[in-house]
């Protein structure tokens, strides 16, 4: 069974002060994992897809690594304005048959005070 | 603007009464999917289509149905709520089963069964 796991549940942060949110996977054939951010009362918003271990994509301030168990979201002088639910997720299966399927983590709350 | 529309945005509904949530996307894809969100669960798949007229159980589909007549739009059924059903309902689409640009999502349902 796919699993993925994040932590911290919640993070707090000063404006400027960098950190990381962890996601831990454990998935038969990794095909994609994805990063999302969500408002609240709003449907999560795609933020990067990495693919292979080794692999960096970079947006703003935010900046995803990948391992072969874990992935980081690192952000870097975080603002207010990235206060947010952060989402971590894994599409499994090779060979075509995931359906692009994905399951989810719990997500990290993400509090930037100014 | 192009994207996912989900109707309504809030429900609140008596045990034993049924509902359709209905999601409608216009950029023309393949796949669409239904998620249920709930506090320290992340999103769970409920079901989902890999194109008109096809339709798939996912991780939690017991007392949900769905329907994809038409290729813009999926519908999602309640024929008898139950308390446990209620949670924020998401729809989402993508172009294929390579998730490239990841999912979009709607905004959300919010039900409420009492």
């Amino acid at each position: 069974e796919d699993q993925v796991t994040q932590s911290p549940e919640a993070l707090r942060l000063q404006e400027g002060e960098s950190s990381s949110l962890n996601c831990s996977y454990t998935v038969s054939g990794l095909r994609g994992l994805f990063w999302y951010r969500q408002d609240p009362g709003k449907g999560p918003e795609f933020l990067f897809t990495l693919y292979s271990a080794g692999e960096e994509k970079e947006k703003e301030r935010l900046k995803a690594t990948l391992t072969k168990k874990e992935s980081f979201l690192h952000i870097t002088a975080p603002k207010p304005e990235d206060s947010a639910t952060y989402l971590c997720a894994v599409q499994a299966g090779a060979g075509g048959t995931s359906y692009g399927k994905l399951t989810f983590g719990q997500g990290t709350i993400l509090t930037v005070h100014p | 603007n192009a994207g996912v529309t989900q109707t309504p945005k809030f429900r609140v509904l008596k045990t034993g009464q049924s509902m359709t949530l209905l999601c409608a996307q216009d950029m023309n894809h393949e796949y669409m999917y239904w998620y249920r969100q709930d506090p320290g669960m992340g999103l769970r798949l409920i079901h989902y289509s890999v194109g008109e007229g096809t339709t798939a159980k996912g991780e939690v589909p017991d007392g949900y149905n769905v329907s994809r007549l038409k290729k813009q739009n999926f519908l999602l059924g309640l024929e008898s709520a139950a308390p446990s059903q209620t949670s924020v309902y998401f729809c989402a689409s993508s172009y294929g089963s390579h998730q490239y640009y990841g999912y979009t999502f709607g905004s959300g349902t919010r039900l409420t069964v009492v």
